[in-house]
């Protein structure tokens, strides 16, 4: 139990366009999923959390206008990058946690973004 | 804010060898301790956790100890495989407002020579 799956694995897209990232709880409701970002070869850095039904909580030095996080249900949160640019190539990484649940978080696969 | 720190950075052992890993964190209110494992191209998967009630957990070949009197915590592998190598992540969640949001180590980079 406790699958976390993200979608697309990697997108390519040209500079100035919007790209879509899915985060999807496979096997169980999640009230609160996170965003996060990791450049080569270092740690997860939190960009915002979000709760079912609510507005996501961004996390200081993150552009809540660049950065669009939807938690539209129990089971999917959408993080859209707007206008890209080559700096926010990135991998992004979303985690579920368990509704009921105070800790722990499950991991998806990661995005793979790059900003021609 | 917490601030974890972890080390080594790199940890090259041969195989069958153990390997420890140490973090250190500064809120002495963090009381939820996980470890995540992640492989290339992958995302982090959690492995062991430990919560401050606990001063040792251990799943087969996997150990964690924490001490919080001097705030840190270590993963210990035994035996270890080829396919432990990955980059493995600590992290500390103290519980604000009812509910855990980890800080992450910087990783260690963990290289099973066979």
């Amino acid at each position: 139990g406790a699958v976390v799956s993200q979608h697309p694995s990697w997108v390519i897209c040209k500079s100035g366009t919007s790209v879509k990232i899915e985060c999807r709880s496979l096997d169980f409701q999640a009230t609160t999923m996170f965003w996060y970002r990791q450049f080569p070869k270092q740690s997860l850095m939190l960009m915002a959390t979000s709760n079912e039904g609510s507005k996501a909580t961004y996390e200081q030095g993150v552009e809540k206008d660049k950065f669009l996080i939807n938690h539209a249900s129990l089971t999917l949160s959408t993080l859209t990058v707007t206008s890209a640019h080559p700096e926010d190539s990135s991998f992004y990484i979303c985690s579920a946690r368990r509704g009921g649940r105070t800790d722990t978080q499950y991991f998806g696969p990661g995005t793979r973004l790059t900003v021609l | 804010g917490e601030n974890v720190e972890q080390h080594p950075s790199t940890l090259s052992v041969q195989e069958g060898d153990s390997a420890v890993i140490k973090c250190t964190y500064s809120d002495s209110a963090s009381n939820y301790f996980p470890w995540y494992k992640q492989e290339l191209g992958k995302g982090p998967q959690l492995i062991i956790d430990i919560r401050s009630n606990v001063g040792e957990k251990k799943d087969q070949r996997i150990a964690v100890t924490l001490n919080k009197t001097a705030k840190h915590f270590s993963l210990h592998i035994t035996e270890t495989q080829p396919e432990d190598s990955a980059v493995y992540f600590c992290a500390a969640s103290p519980l604000s407002g009812g509910s855990y949001i980890p800080t992450f180590g910087r990783g260690t980079s963990l290289i099973v020579h066979p």
